[in-house]
């Protein structure tokens, strides 16, 4: 069974890198048709999709984010990672990875972690 | 971006009642609709995938369905709990996935 685990420092001061890795277990991520993504949830508010690597390695990323993002991976650890640089306080969310994979149609998150708090301070 | 307007935002109902939460697309995103559950301080959970099917060990209660095929097609959907259960109590999301940026509607407060 597919579990995923989020880590990383939960206070980035303003300006800085936030960095994220989210650990893949009970699974390769190298193997099947998945996107691995991030999704993060400020407090009390929606959901935001900021983007996903393939298992191919090919990765998008939410525009409005403004190329801010990166989603490298590491195989030999089976982990895939977050890197959001010049964060503001509206970075400042629960962030989440989640696992997408094809239903009939199309895609959908079946298999998310537990969520990080990440608090940017000025 | 697609937007994705959830009504309404929060709702109040009672044990057995029916309860039925809406989402709407900027555009038409074709059946490419997924629901999800989450419950205070905990990830999102998979209810419905392609706008009618139900994840598997959802209990059935759920359902899902899509509305305005014709005028307006693809654009309507709907998630209808039969009879609410206690354990139901959460905000539901919609998201779409007709294409990139994915993007979710704002929520349903559940509340009993």
């Amino acid at each position: 069974q597919v579990q995923l685990q989020e880590s990383g420092p939960g206070l980035v001061k303003s300006s800085q890198t936030l960095s994220l890795t989210c650990t893949v277990s009970g699974g390769s991520i190298r193997s099947g048709n998945y996107y691995w993504t991030w999704i993060r949830q400020p407090a009390g508010k929606g959901l935001e999709w900021i983007g996903r690597i393939h298992s191919s390695g090919a990765t998008d990323s939410n525009p409005s984010l403004n190329s801010r993002v990166t989603i490298p991976v590491d195989t030999s650890k089976n982990q895939f990672s977050l890197n959001l640089i010049s964060v503001t306080a509206a970075d400042t969310a629960v962030y989440y990875c989640a696992r997408e994979g094809r239903r009939q149609l199309a895609d959908a998150f079946d298999i998310w972690g537990q969520g990080i708090l990440v608090t940017v301070s000025s | 971006d697609i937007q994705m307007t959830q009504s309404p935002s929060s709702v109040s109902a009672s044990v057995g009642d029916r309860v039925t939460i809406t989402c709407q697309a900027s555009q038409d995103i074709r059946d490419y609709l997924n629901w999800y559950q989450q419950k205070p301080g905990k990830a999102p959970k998979l209810l419905i995938y392609d706008a009618v099917n139900l994840e598997t060990g959802v209990p059935s209660r759920f359902t899902g369905s899509a509305s305005g095929r014709g005028s307006g097609s693809g654009t309507d959907f709907t998630l209808t709990i039969s009879s609410l259960q206690p354990e139901d109590i959460a905000t539901y999301f919609c998201q779409h996935y007709d294409h990139l940026p994915i993007t979710f509607g704002q929520g349903t407060r559940l509340e009993i």
